[in-house]
């Protein structure tokens, strides 16, 4: 079946402009995540969906980041402002419930220039 | 707090060689989830294994085997007789309650021919 999607698959935007990454989980998987991976580094979590409960937002650096999601279906990743800091391969992953086995998404190669 | 580590940065082993990968977790949940995820150079996450807190059983799989140690909170992946694909980034994560994975910061395994 088909894995965890996302696009675009590199994007380059100038500082202080904003994106949006999309995340499309496998079907049927209730969590979401939003992981962030700067280079040579491990991963950070951002932010958390399960079903309609209310998301985890701990993870996120600042109020410049925000994040939805549509029922059980795709999410986006807003990142206004953008600073060169944001720079980062930006990781989705879903699972079929919370603590089961995450499946990454190929992930958004973002460079603020 | 939940912390992941994985003191060894990089390791190099001529083929054929075994070679383990040491990880160690600090968590105050009672259950907990522990993972290693392989990330090639194509950089995709490849998910290897998932052990709940409550078995400590090791377990092998193929050329991949893993020991599970919660008095020393290790939980160790050993390769048997290397191999040049083996080649990758190893990744090893702990979840607690929210099913969010904390992640060590890798290390970069390089099997030379």
């Amino acid at each position: 079946g088909a894995g965890v999607s996302q696009s675009p698959s590199n994007k380059v935007t100038e500082k202080g402009k904003d994106v949006e990454l999309r995340c499309d989980p496998i079907s049927g998987h209730t969590a979401l995540y939003w992981y962030r991976q700067r280079l040579g580094q491990g991963l950070e979590f951002l932010i958390y969906f399960q079903g309609n409960s209310a998301p985890d937002k701990s993870g996120l650096p600042s109020d410049r980041f925000s994040a939805e999601r549509t029922g059980e279906s795709v999410s986006t990743l807003t990142i206004q402002r953008t600073q060169q800091e944001d720079s980062a391969v930006y990781l989705c992953a879903s699972s079929l419930v919370r603590r089961d086995e995450q499946y990454f998404g190929p992930g958004t190669r973002l460079t603020v220039t | 707090a939940q912390k992941v580590t994985q003191a060894q940065t990089e390791i190099s082993v001529v083929e054929k060689e075994d070679v383990t990968l040491d990880c160690v977790y600090e968590t105050r949940d009672t259950t907990y989830y522990l993972f290693w995820y392989k990330q090639p150079p194509s950089g995709e996450l490849v998910f290897l294994i998932r052990r709940n807190s409550f078995d400590e059983q090791n377990e092998i799989s193929g050329r991949y085997s893993w020991n599970f140690q919660k008095s020393t909170s290790s939980f160790n992946f050993t390769i048997t007789a290397s191999q040049v694909v083996d080649s990758a980034v190893y990744f090893c994560a702990l979840s607690g309650n929210t099913g969010k994975l904390i992640f060590g910061q890798g290390t970069t395994l390089q099997v030379k021919p």
